[in-house]
């Protein structure tokens, strides 16, 4: 149980396009989602909290007018990278918060903007 | 703020050989503390947990982990490695479920034959 999948796992772009990356829980409904930000060789930075029904909550630093987050169901967060630059080209990861206190993560997508 | 350190970027073992991967976790409540593994360019897998009670916690493939508040430590232990667990490995520490997690800048396990 408590399976976490993004989709796509890969995506390639141009610069100026936008590209949507969806996580769903798969077996188990979260009212919290959260996604991450993975530079290569890098950790992971939390980027923000997505709460099913109500607004994301953005770390300092992240523009949420460039990275929108939706959160429409207890099984589904959206992330949408807006008019995309090279510079946002990493490994984005989410995770979804189980009953237990813990965060099962999706395997990841790889954005690649050319 | 919250924080985590894991001062080894790299670290190369024997295969055989025993494994410790340091953490120290600064966070102004009760943590709750976590490692994950991350093999190239896949998601996380958790290998272990300490959210209360005993402070040396159990994972999978063999892995264990001591919980030591007055260290602000939560070290990553393994007695014996095998060639598979090379990998990329992470602390992370975080609140509540409806917590995201801060992680630390992850240790690169090698493991030579």
């Amino acid at each position: 149980g408590a399976v976490v999948s993004q989709h796509p796992s890969r995506v390639i772009c141009k610069s100026g396009t936008s590209v949507k990356i969806e996580c769903r829980s798969l077996d188990f409904q979260a009212t919290t989602m959260f996604w991450y930000r993975q530079f290569p060789k890098q950790s992971l930075m939390l980027m923000a909290t997505s709460n099913e029904g109500s607004k994301a909550t953005y770390e300092q630093g992240v523009e949420k007018d460039k990275f929108l987050i939706n959160h429409a169901s207890l099984t589904l967060s959206t992330l949408t990278v807006t008019s995309a630059h090279p510079e946002d080209s990493s490994f984005y990861i989410c995770s979804a918060a189980g009953l237990q206190d813990e965060q099962y993560f999706g395997p990841g997508t790889r954005l690649t903007v050319t | 703020a919250q924080s985590v350190t894991q001062p080894d970027i790299h670290i190369t073992v024997s295969e055989g050989a025993s494994l410790e991967l340091r953490c120290n976790y600064s966070y102004g409540a009760t943590p709750y503390l976590f490692w994950y593994v991350q093999s190239p360019g896949q998601g996380l897998q958790l290998l272990l947990k300490y959210f209360s009670g005993d402070t040396l916690v159990q994972g999978i493939k063999g892995f264990e982990a001591e919980f030591k508040r007055s260290q602000s430590s939560f070290n990553l232990r393994k007695p014996s490695v095998h060639w598979s667990d090379a990998a990329e490995y992470f602390c992370a520490v975080g609140g509540r479920g409806a917590d995201g997690l801060t992680f630390g800048k992850g240790t690169h396990l090698i493991i030579q034959p």
